[in-house]
């Protein structure tokens, strides 16, 4: 079965420095991934997809996200982070090519202080 | 578009009584999913629709649950009777699936729910 684990629980930045979220996932064929932002009390928001076009996938609100094969990761990155960008961050595997049903790792809350 | 649309947003009940979520997903959408997210055990999947047709009901976690897709603009999941460890945000998302593609999930506001 497919798997996304997301290596850290909690990340805290200062406004202003850059973001790095980590997922790692596991596949047995060319997965589609995806990122997903929840804002509190809100419902889940499509950052970014990669579906086997370009490894830099970039996003909306400056988030970008690179696809490396080898070392089995697609991690989020934004160069400088805001303020309203504290929140829940879902990595995200398709469960089989094309296929509907998506996997979910467990979370990492980005905690920007000022 | 209005997007993915859920009610009630908040439900407090009592453990017996029966339950109904609601959700009419984005016009033109073929798939449908409800979800599940808790603290322990994160979001889950409980069932799809593909063209009102139930597709994957493994996620259901017993007999309590049902879902049903009368329409391709209305979907409930029914919790009969409920239970204290249902208690959960339960979100609606819905997709458009061309070709046997995987297309964006537009996920609905959620509905928290919380049984006494």
């Amino acid at each position: 079965a497919q798997s996304v684990t997301q290596l850290d629980s909690h990340v805290s930045v200062s406004e202003g420095t850059p973001v790095l979220l980590r997922c790692n996932y596991s596949s047995s064929y060319s997965p589609s991934l995806f990122w997903y932002v929840q804002h509190p009390n809100k419902g889940l928001q499509l950052l970014l997809k990669y579906t086997s076009a370009a490894t830099l996938v970039k996003g909306i609100n400056g988030f970008e996200a690179e696809f490396k094969k080898s070392e089995t990761s697609f991690h989020l990155t934004k160069p400088s982070a805001h303020m309203s960008d504290a929140a829940e961050y879902f990595c995200v595997v398709s469960d089989r090519p094309g296929f509907q049903k998506l996997v979910f790792g467990t979370g990492t809350r980005l905690l920007v202080s000022p | 578009d209005a997007g993915v649309i859920q009610s009630p947003r908040h439900e407090v009940t009592e453990m017996g009584q029966e339950v109904t979520l609601r959700c009419k997903p984005i016009s033109g959408h073929n798939s449908l999913f409800w979800y599940r997210q808790t603290m322990m055990r994160g979001l889950e999947l409980l069932i799809y629709f593909n063209n009102n047709v139930p597709i994957d009901d493994s996620g259901m976690p017993e007999d309590r649950f049902s879902a049903k897709m009368p329409n391709a603009s209305f979907s409930t999941l029914k919790i009969q009777p409920s239970e204290p460890r249902d208690s959960a945000v339960y979100f609606c998302a819905s997709s458009l699936e061309a070709g046997g593609q995987q297309e964006t999930q537009y996920f609905g506001p959620g509905t928290r729910l919380l049984v006494l």
